[in-house]
Formats: structure tokens, C-alpha cells, sequence
């Protein structure tokens, strides 16, 4: 079966442009969860969404924003772009929750701010 | 690309040996623990999970072990291989919980 994925893998954008990020979970999956991964501070909770309504929040400002579709496909969207937003950024799905079905990870998009 | 291998403990090893990669967890409450293998360029990859009603489990060439009184897990690689070249994060969660808090990651890095 196919596996998570997210697009675009690259991009780069400038500092104060805004970006869009996509995932596609396994068909099936219902849980959504983004990860930010920087060599600093490792891979930090962004949010977590579930039949279209966020379920949980990490302690990231309110620049970062997401939403999931009826189809279960989410975007996550970061305004006002700084140069400390370049990062890794990670999508999981999940059946339900991570401690009862466990994630799969997507490939990541590579975002880079200029 | 930005490698995610920077600033990491890195534990270097001849192919043949035996790994082993440590991880302290922090939230007592945790009860569901899993290791991830990340090489460069893709997600993390699951390898091995545990919960708290053991303290240890068995895979193919993959060992954990967990002590919840000094609240630290391991992860034992058997006859290591180039292939087990990657980041490992160790990663924890209540159960019922949605979300995972990762470790830092160590770099396992394997000669030939």
C-alpha cells in the first residue's frame, strides 16, 4: 500500500513569504501529526489533527497553523517565514493514536528560508 | 542536503560488533516507548517498540531493553552492518496519547 507522503520535498522561500505544506496519509489513517526536525533542537510536536479537528498542540507560535481534510490529507501553513523556520518538516499518520497503532513517517519537505 | 546528524553523540563501530545505543527518557507517565532508525534524506523508520509491562523485547537483530526505576530504554544491534549506518531516535508516550516526545538521536556510524 502506498506509504505517507508529502510535497513539495524542497523549497525555498524568503524571509516574511508564507508556505504551504501537503501530506497524504495511509488510506485509512485518520490521525495527522507534523513534526519540525533542526539539527539544534531535534524533532519538536507541531500538531496532531483528527477527523478534520486538531486534537493536540505543540509550543510552536501562531505563525504555524495546519488543518486535515474530510479525505484525511493535511496541509500546515507558516506565515511570516524567518530564517530559524528552516527545517525538516515531518509528517505521520496514524490509525488512530501513535500508543495504540504507532506512526508512519512521510519523507519530509526540506524548507529552506533565505 | 542539511544533515540531521549534526551536534549528535555519535557511536562508531566495526562491522560485526554489537551496538548498543542508550536513551534517558523523562516522563514518568510514559508507558509506550519506540525506537526510530532516520538515514539521510527520508523519515524516521520504525524499528522496535515496548511497552511498560516489559523490560524487554526481541526482534530480527534488534534487542530493547527498558528500566522504568532509572527511567532508561537501550536498543541492542546484533552483528552490526554499513546498512545500520543512521540516526536512532528513541522516542516515549503515554498511552492513549497522540503524541510522541523524541530523544535526541545518536549516530551510529559502521565500518566495513
Amino acid at each position: 500500500k502506498a506509504g505517507v507522503t508529502q510535497t513539495p520535498r524542497y523549497l525555498i522561500k524568503t524571509r516574511g513569504q508564507q508556505v504551504t505544506l501537503s501530506c497524504s496519509p495511509i488510506s485509512g489513517h485518520r490521525s495527522v501529526s507534523w513534526y519540525q526536525q533542526t539539527p539544534g533542537q531535534g524533532l519538536q510536536f507541531l500538531f496532531e489533527y483528527f477527523s478534520e479537528t486538531q486534537r493536540n498542540k505543540g509550543n510552536f507560535p501562531g505563525r504555524f497553523s495546519g488543518r486535515q481534510f474530510s479525505n484525511s490529507r493535511s496541509e500546515m501553513n507558516v506565515s511570516t517565514l524567518e530564517l530559524g523556520d528552516s527545517a525538516l518538516y515531518l509528517c505521520a499518520s496514524s490509525l488512530v493514536t501513535v500508543a495504540n497503532y504507532g506512526y508512519t513517517f512521510g519523507s519530509g519537505t526540506r524548507l529552506t528560508v533565505v | 542536503g542539511e544533515s540531521v546528524g549534526l551536534h549528535l553523540p555519535t557511536l562508531s563501530v566495526q562491522e560485526g560488533d554489537n551496538s548498543i545505543i542508550n536513551c534517558a527518557y523523562s516522563n514518568s507517565a510514559s508507558d509506550y516507548f519506540i525506537w526510530y532508525k532516520q538515514e539521510s534524506g527520508k523519515g524516521p523508520q520504525f524499528i522496535i517498540d515496548i511497552r511498560s509491562n516489559m523490560d524487554k523485547r526481541q526482534g530480527q537483530r534488534v534487542t530493547v531493553l527498558l528500566n522504568k526505576t532509572v527511567k532508561h530504554l537501550s536498543l541492542q544491534i546484533a552483528a552490526t552492518q554499513p546498512g545500520d549506518s543512521a540516526v536512532y531516535f528513541c522516542a516515549e508516550t503515554p498511552s492513549g496519547y497522540s503524541t510522541l516526545t523524541f530523544g535526541k538521536g545518536t549516530m551510529l556510524l559502521v565500518s566495513p
